[in-house]
């Protein structure tokens, strides 16, 4: 079974800041795809970035990249020159290549201090 | 123009009621998704439809039953709504039933059960 852990419930980063997301995940699939969403307080759910497996290159969005570690089972998500509008709750999902499932992860509650 | 909508967006009802959520996709998508997000933020999908067809049913009580007139709607009905119930409701949708495929969110449902 697949399982997408996010080890740290509540964190804060002060504005122009950089912070780094956990994300590990457990999985015998060989191909999938991991993804990061934000839901900020609006309650909608927005996609911030997403990565290949089978890509070694860590997929980067402006200031939203990732540090994909496949071998460590490991999908962190770094953002840089934190903002307020950053502030929002923080899911890491996982999807095999079948797509016939998606996994999220219990989320990182992310508070930008001005 | 939204992408994924969904009605209502708040919805409060007294235990043992029947009620219906709708969403609607406008992107062409072939496969639309429910999931149910609980009061600690754990999201877990609930169904998908590819094609009008149901392809995950997890293990959601049959009172949850999910209508698809066409593929760019997907309805979610439940029967004799119970307190456990209350949840934040999130319909979504993709192009296709593969891991690739990003998921596009509607702005959630929160149903309260009194």
């Amino acid at each position: 079974a697949q399982t997408v852990t996010q080890s740290q419930p509540e964190m804060s980063v002060q504005e122009a800041e950089t912070v780094t997301l956990s994300c590990t995940y457990d999985t015998s699939e060989s191909n999938y795809y991991l993804f990061w969403y934000k839901q900020p307080p609006s309650r909608q759910m927005i996609l911030v970035i997403r990565q290949e497996a089978y890509k070694q290159q860590n997929a980067t969005e402006n200031r939203f990249s990732v540090n994909f570690q496949k071998a460590a089972k490991s999908f962190s998500l770094k953002i840089s020159d934190s903002q307020l509008g950053d502030t929002a709750m923080y899911f890491c999902a996982f999807s095999p290549n079948t797509g016939n499932q998606f996994y999220f992860g219990t989320g990182t509650s992310l508070t930008v201090i001005p | 123009d939204t992408a994924v909508s969904q009605t209502p967006k708040y919805l409060v009802t007294q235990m043992g009621n029947d009620k219906s959520i709708k969403c609607e996709q406008n992107l062409g998508h072939d496969t639309m998704y429910w999931y149910k997000q609980d009061s600690k933020k754990f999201l877990k999908i609930m169904f998908s439809y590819n094609n009008k067809e149901l392809i995950i049913n997890e293990t959601v009580p049959n009172r949850f039953s999910p209508k698809s007139p066409d593929k760019a709607h997907l309805n979610l009905h439940i029967n004799s709504l119970e307190l456990g119930d209350s949840a934040v409701y999130f319909c979504a949708s993709s192009q296709d039933l593969r891991g690739a495929d990003t998921q596009y969110f509607g702005p959630g449902t929160r149903l309260t059960v009194l």
